[in-house]
């Protein structure tokens, strides 16, 4: 089983719906993870951190789940500009002695007019 | 503030041609990361620096060597390209370490290199 696993998509939505990723983790004692966002050909940039309190930003929010070891994006009210590749990663544990982050392969997202 | 940059943005190569792909940041962070991604395979490390004088392996080095020449500037370089080497290269620095998490990735814009 893969560390980080996502579903490739992509997830083709109109603009304006409401659309959700998950990604699951196999490492048990991650605690913090993180949603990139990375356009056609260009770098990641990061998108929200997601820990065990989950996090919101504006029409996007992110969840944690522990028990079912998953962490979810939300996106609502699709914009046409959503359109991109969404990574998630997790980070090395502090004081774990690694500098490896572990990335998904992403999810494709294409939001139609 | 340029944050992290790469040269060059475009390269092909030959074969057996070498070359050396820079990257430097003024974040002033420790950490810094060379990635390849190629399609469909997600981001791969090649090799990384805790700090400044420190390097290690990641998951795909072979073929590849780096320099951490200071704390700003983190280079790898291709002794002799092959095709397997055409991909998509990005540098990263990381942010820090807090008592329990790890801060994020900062990433340069990438070069795309081509190897015939």
């Amino acid at each position: 089983r893969k560390e980080v696993e996502q579903d490739p998509g992509p997830f083709n939505v109109p603009e304006g719906a409401t659309v959700a990723f998950n990604c699951t983790y196999s490492n048990s004692a991650s605690q913090s993870f993180f949603w990139y966002r990375q356009d056609c050909r260009k770098e990641p940039k990061l998108l929200m951190s997601v820990y065990s309190s989950g996090n919101e930003d504006g029409r996007f929010t992110a969840q944690l789940n522990r028990a079912s070891q998953y962490i979810s994006l939300l996106i609502r009210d699709s914009k046409l500009s959503d359109s991109a590749t969404y990574l998630c990663v997790a980070p090395p544990r502090a004081y774990s002695g690694t500098y490896k982050y572990i990335f998904g392969t992403g999810t494709r997202l294409k939001v139609l007019a | 503030n340029a944050g992290v940059t790469q040269t060059p943005k475009f390269q092909v190569l030959k074969t057996g041609q070498s070359m050396t792909l820079q990257c430097a940041q003024d974040m002033n962070h420790n950490s810094m990361y060379w990635y390849r991604q190629d399609p469909g395979m997600g981001l791969r490390l090649i090799y990384y620096s805790a700090s400044e004088g420190t390097t290690d392996k990641g998951e795909v080095p072979n073929g590849y060597n780096v320099s951490r020449l200071n704390k700003r500037e983190f280079s790898l370089r291709l002794e002799s390209a092959a095709p397997s080497q055409t991909s998509v290269y990005f540098c990263a620095t990381e942010g820090g370490r807090g008592p329990i998490y790890s801060d994020t990735q900062y990433f340069g814009p990438g070069t795309r290199l081509t190897v015939l």
